[in-house]
């Protein structure tokens, strides 16, 4: 079983759609949680931290249920240049050694 | 401008030598990592280190060497021993054991 799962996807949903990503984790030691943004042929940019409270971003909110052991990502009113991959990412486990493990990741395309 | 630097962008080499991977920061971040993606594929963590002097082996380290004698350096060298050493290669760090890691622009490996 990988460490973190995600659904490739790809998700084909029209400008002004809400869309929602899974994610889940299979180290319930985990300490730190992310979604990370990456375009095409570039670098993995940082879109948000994950909070066991959830946290909102403009149009996207992030959620973690720890017991689950499960992230979600909820991005409303779709623009164009929302169309990249989603990746979640998981920090830490057991012993805390930082070891940083990406999912691999969601595609979402926004048409017009 | 406080970063991380990777060079050189693109790569191209011949099958059977070594090959290193330059990564800088200059944001004085402890945690140093080394990710490799194929197209369409997620990222794989190759080597990361949490401190100076120190690493520890990702998901994929066979072929590959680290060393970590500075804190802004963490430089990846390819051996002749991957097998398949044609990928995006991608170094980011951290703050920490548990903030956010922030990546480099990636080194285009091609090997012929």
């Amino acid at each position: 079983r990988k460490e973190v799962e995600q659904d490739p996807g790809p998700f084909n949903v029209p400008e002004g759609a809400t869309v929602a990503f899974n994610c889940t984790y299979s180290n319930s030691a985990s300490q730190s949680f992310f979604w990370y943004r990456q375009d095409c042929r570039k670098e993995p940019k940082l879109l948000m931290s994950v909070y066991s409270s959830g946290n909102e971003d403009g149009r996207f909110t992030a959620q973690l249920n720890r017991a689950s052991q499960y992230i979600s990502l909820l991005i409303r009113d779709s623009k164009l240049s929302d169309s990249a991959t989603y990746l979640c990412v998981v920090k830490g486990g057991s012993s805390n050694t930082g070891k940083l493990i990406f999912g691999q990741g969601t595609t979402l395309q926004v048409k017009p | 401008d406080g970063g991380i630097t990777q060079s050189p962008k693109y790569l191209f080499r011949k099958e059977g030598q070594n090959v290193t991977l330059s990564c800088e920061q200059n944001l004085n971040h402890d945690a140093m990592y080394w990710y490799r993606q194929d197209p369409g594929q997620g990222l794989r963590l190759i080597y990361y280190s949490q401190i100076v002097n120190d690493f520890q082996k990702g998901d994929i380290a066979e072929g590959y060497s680290v060393s970590r004698e500075k804190k802004e350096s963490f430089p990846l060298t390819v051996t002749s021993a991957q097998k398949n050493p044609t990928a995006f290669y991608l170094c980011a760090s951290s703050q920490d054991r548990n903030t956010e890691a922030f990546f480099g622009q990636g080194t285009r490996l091609t090997v012929v």
